[in-house]
């Protein structure tokens, strides 16, 4: 079972170049996260969706965006990379509310 | 709002000792409630989860009751082993918004 699958495990930005990680789930999953971890610290939500066509901002939203054009894909668009950016990126998909989530491997980005 | 508090550590342990984390919990309504581990390098894995109050959720030697009364769901191992250092995350689920809400989690290290 793939789950929950991110791309690219890695990555090196310049300050000022854009980027797009992919998210994709094979769970049929209606909702789906972006987070992000910054070294020692908690998960803090970027955008959601709780469906195909909607999305909605989470806790940190600036410097993203997000679009949700089929069930299976949730990609995060990073426009003009800033150190800040710095972090590792979760992407997370559950099926309804108050039901688990499931986490993909993460993605380690570095704006140097 | 919602919110989740976990005691953040470190906290370090030897081998066989007993572990106790400890989680509550401030909602809206009726969460579910989870606990998460993040090994090194490594997504978050759900570890155990309960859905409704006096739930006992238990996975790998660990365990979690669902206590309502005290708003509560404290993780606890009675022989904790050198494989389970790890960073453990407490969260509950909701049925609107942002749907989880994680606490910022707690780094165990257990040295042989």
């Amino acid at each position: 079972n793939a789950g929950v699958t991110q791309t690219p495990k890695f990555r090196i930005l310049k300050i000022g170049q854009s980027m797009t990680l992919q998210c994709t789930q094979d769970m049929n999953h209606n909702y789906m996260y972006w987070y992000r971890q910054d070294p020692g610290m908690g998960l803090k939500l970027i955008y959601y969706s709780v469906g195909a066509g909607i999305t909605d901002k989470g806790e940190v939203p600036n410097g993203y965006n997000v679009s949700r054009s089929t069930t299976e894909d949730f990609p995060l668009r990073l426009e003009l990379a800033a150190p800040s950016q710095t972090s590792v990126y979760f992407c997370a998909s559950s099926l309804r509310p108050n039901t688990e989530a499931f986490f993909g491997q993460g993605t380690r980005l570095t704006v140097v | 709002g919602d919110s989740v508090t976990q005691m953040e550590g470190p906290v370090t342990l030897s081998e066989e000792a007993f572990l106790t984390i400890n989680c509550t919990y401030t909602a809206t309504g009726y969460p579910s409630l989870f606990w998460y581990v993040q090994y090194p390098g490594e997504g978050l894995q759900l570890l155990l989860k309960a859905t409704k109050a006096d739930d006992k959720g238990s996975n790998k030697g660990f365990e979690a009751t669902y206590r309502k009364e005290t708003t509560s769901f404290h993780l606890e191992k009675g022989s904790v082993q050198v494989s389970d250092s790890a960073v453990y995350f407490c969260a509950l689920s909701l049925s609107y918004g942002q749907n989880f809400v994680f606490g910022p989690g707690t780094r165990l290290s257990v040295l042989p």
